[in-house]
C-alpha cells in the first residue's frame, strides 16, 4: 500500500496569515497520463469530509480561491493564502492512484 | 442538489452483520464511481473499497476483502455495503462518497452524512 505522510500534524494559525501543509507519498502518484492522483480533504467538527483539491491542483466546485494545491510525484502542498476562522478543521491528503486509496494522518488546523 | 443519503445508526453484537445503504439523489448514479470510507472514533478516514458503477468493477482494501460486500441496485439508485462477522473495532462512522470519475478512485466530491455502527455485547 502507498503510505501518505503529512506534516505538520498540528498547525496553529493566525487569521489573515498564510498556512501550508505538506504531504509525501511512499511512491510516485504521477500517472502516465500526466495527472498526479492526490486529493486534499478537510473535515470540520461533526461533519463529513469535504473535497478541496483533486488531481493535486484542481479546486473542487465551490472551494474558495484562497485554497491551492501544488506538487508532483511524491511531494505535495496545500496552501491557504489567508486563513479565515471557518478554515479550522482536520486536513487530509489522500492518494487515488491505486487501490487501496490511502489517507495521510491528518493535520489539525486551529486558530491561535 | 446532488446528495447521498445513508441509512440510520445501527447497534450490533459481535459476530453479527450490518448492511448500510446509500441512496443517490439529484444525479445519475451510473455516471460516477462510489467509495466507502470508515472513521473510527478519534481516528482518520480509512478507505474500504470502490465501485466503478459503469463497468461493474469493484475494488476492496485487502483487510476488508473477506468480510465486506459492496453492491449497487441501479433500479433504486442505491448502493449497499454489508460488513459481516462484526468486531468491536468495527465501531465507526461509515461514509459513502461519490468519485468524480466513473473509472478513478479520486475526487470524492459528494459525501453521505455518515452511518454510525456500534458493535457492543
Amino acid at each position: 500500500d502507498i503510505v501518505m505522510t503529512q506534516s505538520p500534524l498540528s498547525l496553529p494559525v493566525t487569521p489573515g496569515e498564510p498556512a501550508s501543509i505538506s504531504c509525501r507519498s511512499s511512491q510516485s502518484l504521477l500517472h502516465s497520463n500526466g495527472y498526479n492522483y492526490l486529493d486534499w480533504y478537510v473535515q470540520k467538527p461533526g461533519q463529513s469530509p469535504q473535497l478541496l483539491i483533486y488531481l493535486a491542483s484542481n479546486r473542487a466546485s465551490g472551494v474558495p480561491a484562497r485554497f491551492s494545491g501544488s506538487g508532483s510525484g511524491t511531494y505535495f502542498t496545500l496552501q491557504i493564502r489567508r486563513v479565515e476562522a471557518e478554515d479550522v478543521g482536520i486536513y487530509y491528503c489522500m492518494q487515488g492512484l491505486q487501490s487501496p486509496g490511502t489517507f495521510g494522518q491528518g493535520t489539525k488546523v486551529e486558530i491561535k | 442538489q446532488d446528495q447521498l443519503v445513508q441509512s440510520g445508526a445501527e447497534v450490533k453484537k459481535p459476530g453479527a452483520s450490518v448492511n448500510v445503504s446509500c441512496r443517490a439523489s439529484g444525479y445519475r448514479l451510473s455516471t460516477y464511481g462510489l467509495t466507502w470510507v470508515r472513521q473510527a472514533p478519534g481516528h482518520g478516514p480509512e478507505w474500504m473499497g470502490w465501485i466503478g458503477i459503469k463497468n461493474g468493477d469493484i475494488k476492496y482494501a485487502q483487510k476488508f476483502q473477506a468480510r465486506v460486500t459492496m453492491s449497487i441496485d441501479t433500479s433504486t439508485i442505491t448502493a449497499y455495503m454489508e460488513v459481516r462477522s462484526l468486531r468491536s473495532d468495527d465501531t465507526a462512522v461509515y461514509y459513502c462518497a461519490r468519485c468524480l470519475s466513473s473509472f478513478g478512485l479520486y475526487g470524492m466530491d459528494v459525501w453521505g452524512q455518515g452511518t454510525t455502527v456500534t458493535v457492543s455485547s
